[in-house]
């Protein structure tokens, strides 16, 4: 499974966009790229998944460029409750596979007030 | 539709005792997965059910956890005897026919 890059920590302000860029310069043909957002003491919750080009929906957009070793989560006007920890997972998502999720240290994003 | 549920919340048992933690899926999800986190260290796989046969149990540490899923609905994971060591958060999730995974809040399980 491709290993994933991505910031520690990032800061922000209540109404800023926030982007999130995870690197996956291993990332293999048959695999996609997923998010996940954790809340303290709650489980994983999906945000978004892409595999190339751009997806947006209610909650986030996903930037994937051609070579797609990397991707950006865009996070538009970002409220108190977005704090959390925001994870990139690369894997094949095919049957087969099993769909099993790998997870690296994530991104704690902290929004500021 | 309820979600992913787990119970207990929070376990504290000792070194060398039993521990049964129990997950019910969301109904009709064929696939369930659990995971754990233990201190310090990043969220990982244990184990994949379809339906009630183990399709990749991998990440399963060691042959002192046993999980089940008879009827293939609501699952149990078992650490027996349990060890410092397994202390962590243990996740399930279960999933439909797409790629999302819907995950319970988690049982913390705590081994003195």
């Amino acid at each position: 499974l491709a290993k994933t890059t991505q910031p520690i920590s990032m800061d922000s302000y209540e109404g800023q966009e926030v982007n999130i860029t995870c690197s996956h310069n291993n990332i293999a043909t048959n695999d996609y790229i997923t998010w996940y957002q954790q809340f303290p003491s709650q489980g994983p919750r999906f945000i978004i998944q892409g595999y190339k080009t751009k997806v947006t929906n209610e909650v986030a957009s996903l930037f994937i460029p051609a070579d797609r070793k990397s991707s950006t989560l865009s996070l538009p006007r970002v409220s108190l409750s977005d704090t959390a920890v925001y994870y990139c997972l690369v894997g094949d998502m095919g049957e087969a596979a099993g769909n099993k999720l790998t997870f690296g240290g994530g991104t704690r994003v902290l929004v500021k007030p | 539709e309820a979600g992913v549920t787990q119970f207990p919340s929070h376990s504290v048992i000792e070194k060398g005792q039993t521990v049964t933690l129990r997950c019910d899926p969301i109904s009709g999800h064929d696939n369930l997965y659990w995971y754990r986190r233990v201190m310090g260290k990043e969220i990982k796989f244990l184990l994949h059910f379809v339906k009630e046969s183990k399709q990749d149990e991998s990440g399963m540490p060691n042959n002192r956890f046993l999980a089940e899923r008879t009827g293939g609905t609501y699952s149990t994971l078992k650490v027996q005897p349990a060890e410092l060591e397994d202390s962590g958060v243990y996740f399930c999730a279960s999933r439909a026919w797409n790629n999302e995974q819907f995950f319970g809040p988690g049982t913390r399980l705590t081994v003195l």
